[in-house]
């Protein structure tokens, strides 16, 4: 049981340049949720997805698209980066209404 | 790369010592609440949780109080080791599909 995998760990984009995170999770969970962890701010939820086929906002969305065409799979886009974007990125699952399993993140530098 | 706990309140305990972390939640219709512990350059890792009808909840080493009259939260852990030093996140469930995460608390724990 691999549980949530993310995929790069690191990337260095330059601002303008868009770029694909992907999110895996082999537990069969319903929920998924990518967030950003940025120093001294704790975890801010960007988008989320209640079930294949779907998404929904977050906290942050803005800059961000997602696609949920798997189960197990959620994708996290940019699309024209911008040194803002610069963070962790966490990828999350879980049952409905329960504990979220975590990624081990992607930190992605926009320069 | 930068700290997730850079401007974190801190907690520092000799190792032996019992720790107590707390956290303010702001909103009374929340029914379900977690801690989670993020290492350095990890994902949160999800240590213990407890719902509204409880006002008390026991793990290995950890016990979380939750005092709905005040919306506050207690991780406690016990004969606190080295290995228990990193930032520590509580969450709340509104009710809805996506947990609200407060800032974090770092605790450093001398030999």
């Amino acid at each position: 049981n691999a549980g949530v995998t993310q995929t790069p760990k690191f990337r260095v984009l330059k601002t303008g340049q868009s770029m694909t995170l992907l999110c895996a999770q082999d537990m069969n969970h319903e929920y998924m949720y990518w967030y950003r962890q940025d120093p001294g701010m704790g975890l801010r939820l960007i988008h989320y997805s209640v079930g294949e086929g779907t998404t929904a906002k977050g906290e942050v969305p803005d800059g961000y698209n997602v696609s949920r065409l798997k189960k197990q799979n959620f994708l996290l886009g940019l699309e024209s980066a911008a040194p803002s974007q610069t963070s962790v990125y966490f990828c999350a699952s879980s049952y409905v209404r329960s504990e979220q399993f975590f990624g081990p993140g992607t930190r992605l530098t926009v320069l | 790369g930068e700290s997730v706990g850079l401007h974190l309140p801190t907690l520092s305990v000799q190792e032996g010592d019992n720790s107590i972390i707390n956290c303010a939640y702001s909103n009374s219709a929340s029914d379900y609440f977690i801690w989670y512990k993020q290492e350095s350059g990890k994902g949160p890792q999800f240590i213990i949780d407890i719902r509204s009808n409880m006002d008390k909840r026991q793990g290995q080493r950890v016990t979380v109080l939750l005092n709905k009259t005040v919306k506050h939260l207690s991780l406690q852990i016990a004969a606190t080791q080295p290995g228990d030093s990193a930032v520590y996140f509580c969450a709340e469930n509104r009710g809805y599909s996506t947990l609200t995460f407060g800032k974090g608390t770092m605790l450093l724990v001398s030999p």
